[in-house]
């Protein structure tokens, strides 16, 4: 076990609707990370914060929003879903989201869009 | 595009024999990572390496970094059913803190 959960474990929804995936880091951890994982596109990093601001951004798209709250947890939003969104989403942290420091997986929110 | 490419994309030993999986990237790199991922579960960190390292051992794993060549190799030894997973280097970069990870080796131990 990890320390980072995630909720929920499986979700299936209708494209051009929206859900909420949420984070909680390990304790400690003031950095959260997004990766989407797919067969065909592998593991994308999609946005990091720390401490609350977003501190490096990568293949998220504009339909996709994502905060981190100050007790730390972060919430992935997804809005106007597409087929193509299904995905295991994942979540992990850092102490300190500097990139010398390991970071932790949750076990992953799995999207099915149909 | 991917920062970090695994070679090869699947692999398949026999038990007992040991398995080399490979890594390259592109860009200056701070440390490199590698993660294990049995199907549909969480990424479990195994061993970071600097990129002021050469060599880094820890168990049966041995990891080698050569940044001239802008590499690095994994190697499980006297591989067990257990290490069948998913292996996937990821690479921390200088210019951000962005950490990267590759498509990942899918390595299956035979009986």
């Amino acid at each position: 076990d990890s320390g980072v959960t995630q909720t929920p474990k499986h979700l299936i929804t209708a494209t051009g609707q929206r859900v909420t995936l949420r984070c909680s880091p390990r304790s400690g951890d003031l950095s959260v990370y997004w990766y989407q994982q797919s067969l065909d596109q592998g593991l994308q990093f999609l946005i990091q914060y720390y401490n609350g601001e977003e501190r490096a951004k990568g293949n998220i798209l504009e339909r996709f929003s994502a905060q981190q709250f100050p007790d730390l947890h972060s919430e992935l939003n997804l809005s106007s879903l597409e087929l193509g969104d299904s995905a295991l989403y994942f979540c992990a942290s850092s102490v300190d989201g500097r990139v010398a420091n390991t970071i932790y997986f949750g076990e992953g929110s799995w999207l099915t869009v149909v | 595009s991917q920062q970090g490419e695994e070679d090869p994309q699947a692999l398949s030993i026999q038990e007992g024999e040991n398995a080399t999986m490979n890594c390259s990237y592109k860009t200056s790199i701070n440390n490199l990572q590698w993660y294990r991922q049995n199907s549909g579960r969480g990424l479990v960190h195994l061993i970071l390496i600097r990129s002021n390292e050469r060599e880094k051992h820890s168990g049966r794993l041995r990891v080698t970094l050569d940044t001239s060549k802008k590499s690095s190799s994994l190697l499980i030894t006297a591989s067990r059913a257990a290490d069948t997973a998913s292996y996937f280097c990821a690479t921390g970069l200088n210019r951000d803190d962005k950490i990267i990870f590759g498509k990942g080796t899918r390595l299956h131990i035979l009986p």
